[in-house]
């Protein structure tokens, strides 16, 4: 089955603590991209990635850090995450940059910093 | 910078027609989209139009779009309870066809 896996699916951290989110697709994409959701703000973009060992800035990208060492994982790292980082975060893949290629979302994941 | 607007809430009857708009600021977008987010789920695209296009009709959804006002409209016809969710539209900007998402319309269906 097609699809775009995120773990964990729900974290509850402390501030300073590092965490890595993974992100997977099976569908031999070269674009993914990481967003975040927030309440009355909608989804905004952290980073992207174009292909293998090319990743860009979203809007929002204070704070994290992406790799893409391989086309079908591409991380999110919070090296010392803090409560303004607890949001839901959604992973995105598509088959190649630009429209109108659709963007599959994975599941979610909700990040909680104390 | 770029921005796509539209209202919060939506609430209809079952049966009854539904309407979502947006409007958007960046006219060189080609592509303008209406994604849909069911509780505790990811984003799941419904539709999409062409900038040269005024109307698209899939099934029960129509989409028209004014380029001249950058307005976006999402038609659902007889609205189900299954239609209930948050629908977000987003516009593609530049060359890698990053999206910018609206934040989010939530139609409530009552029976």
């Amino acid at each position: 089955e097609a699809q775009v896996t995120q773990n964990p699916r729900y974290l509850i951290t402390v501030t300073g603590k590092k965490l890595t989110v993974t992100c997977s697709q099976n569908m031999n994409h070269e674009y993914m991209s990481w967003y975040r959701q927030d309440p009355g703000l909608g989804l905004r973009q952290i980073y992207y990635s174009m292909n293998v060992e090319v990743t860009d800035k979203g809007d929002v990208p204070e704070g994290y850090k992406v790799s893409r060492k391989e086309k079908r994982n591409f991380p999110l790292i919070l090296e010392s995450p803090s409560p303004n980082q607890t949001s839901l975060y959604f992973c995105a893949s598509s088959l190649v940059a630009g429209t109108p290629y659709e963007q599959y979302f994975g599941p979610g994941t909700r990040l909680t910093v104390t | 910078g770029e921005d796509v607007e539209q209202s919060l809430f939506l609430s209809v009857r079952e049966g009854d027609s539904s309407v979502i708009n947006c409007t958007y600021t960046d006219s060189s977008s080609t592509y303008l989209y209406w994604y849909k987010q069911e509780p505790g789920a990811g984003l799941q695209l419904l539709t999409y139009i062409f900038s040269n296009m005024d109307m698209k009709q899939d099934q029960r959804l129509t989409v028209l779009l004014n380029k001249k006002d950058k307005h976006l409209s999402l038609r659902i016809a007889d609205t189900q309870t299954g239609d209930s969710a948050i629908y977000f539209c987003a516009e593609s900007i530049g060359s890698q066809g990053n999206l910018i998402f609206g934040k989010g319309t939530k139609l409530s269906v009552k029976p």
